[in-house]
């Protein structure tokens, strides 16, 4: 089953822009996370917000979580041609028997 | 350096047959995922565990099968029950504790002959 629903699908900006994309969830979490997946390739761990928190920031990233709305962003801040690739929220959830679940993700290009 | 190393990159199935894609670490983590991803979706997972010789069935466990015997290895077979076997497959594993992440092997793509 999956939980985070990223918005949007797909996003294209020129290179310098900031990009910003949305996951919403149905359940309680632990945490949120957001990973990269370059074409062809594994996931690569961005950052984790817990449930407890409301905003962390990670380089040029800045997540935000509001669990009111069950809802989170990334904002990736002066893109860059190397950030196309897609990008995956995911929520951790389950105490002892913890497991991922991930949404379908959002296709980030970036143009030169 | 440390990390998870899934093989072979690529695979082919025939009919009937069943095929084993490996995965190794070596982060010492106690817990080890498969996730199958479709073109233009995201991950779903298969089985995971959380401790050697103990695992527990994902959301699509059906036509599938893994083993733990080893902290450092978690082989998944793709049996011939598995009737749309065409996927990308990846492993994952973490260290013990609810917010740690997870870290990703580079995949294996499974096609049908």
């Amino acid at each position: 089953s999956q939980q985070g629903e990223e918005d949007p699908q797909a996003l294209s900006i020129q290179e310098g822009e900031n990009a910003t994309m949305n996951c919403s969830y149905k359940t309680s979490i632990n945490n949120l996370q957001w990973y990269r997946q370059n074409s062809g390739r594994g996931l690569v761990h961005l950052i984790l917000i817990r449930s407890n928190e409301r905003e962390k920031h990670s380089g040029r990233l800045r997540v935000t979580l509001d669990t009111s709305k069950k809802s989170s962003s990334l904002l990736i801040t002066a893109s860059r041609a190397a950030d196309t690739a897609s990008y995956f929220c995911a929520t951790g959830s389950g105490g002892s028997n913890y497991k991922l679940t991930f949404g379908k993700g959002t296709l980030l290009t970036v143009n030169p | 350096d440390g990390g998870i190393t899934q093989s072979p990159k690529y695979l082919f199935r025939k009919e009937g047959q069943n095929v084993t894609l490996s995965c190794e670490q070596n982060l010492n983590h106690d817990a080890m995922y498969w996730y199958r991803q479709d073109p233009g979706q995201g991950l779903r997972l298969i089985y995971y565990s959380q401790i050697v010789n103990d695992f527990q069935k994902g959301d699509i466990a059906e036509g599938y099968s893994v083993s733990r015997e080893k902290k450092e290895s978690f082989p998944l077979t793709v049996t011939s029950a598995q009737k749309n076997p065409t996927a990308f497959y990846l492993c994952a594993s973490r260290e013990t504790g609810t917010n740690q992440p997870q870290h990703f092997g580079d995949g294996t793509r499974l096609s049908i002959l």
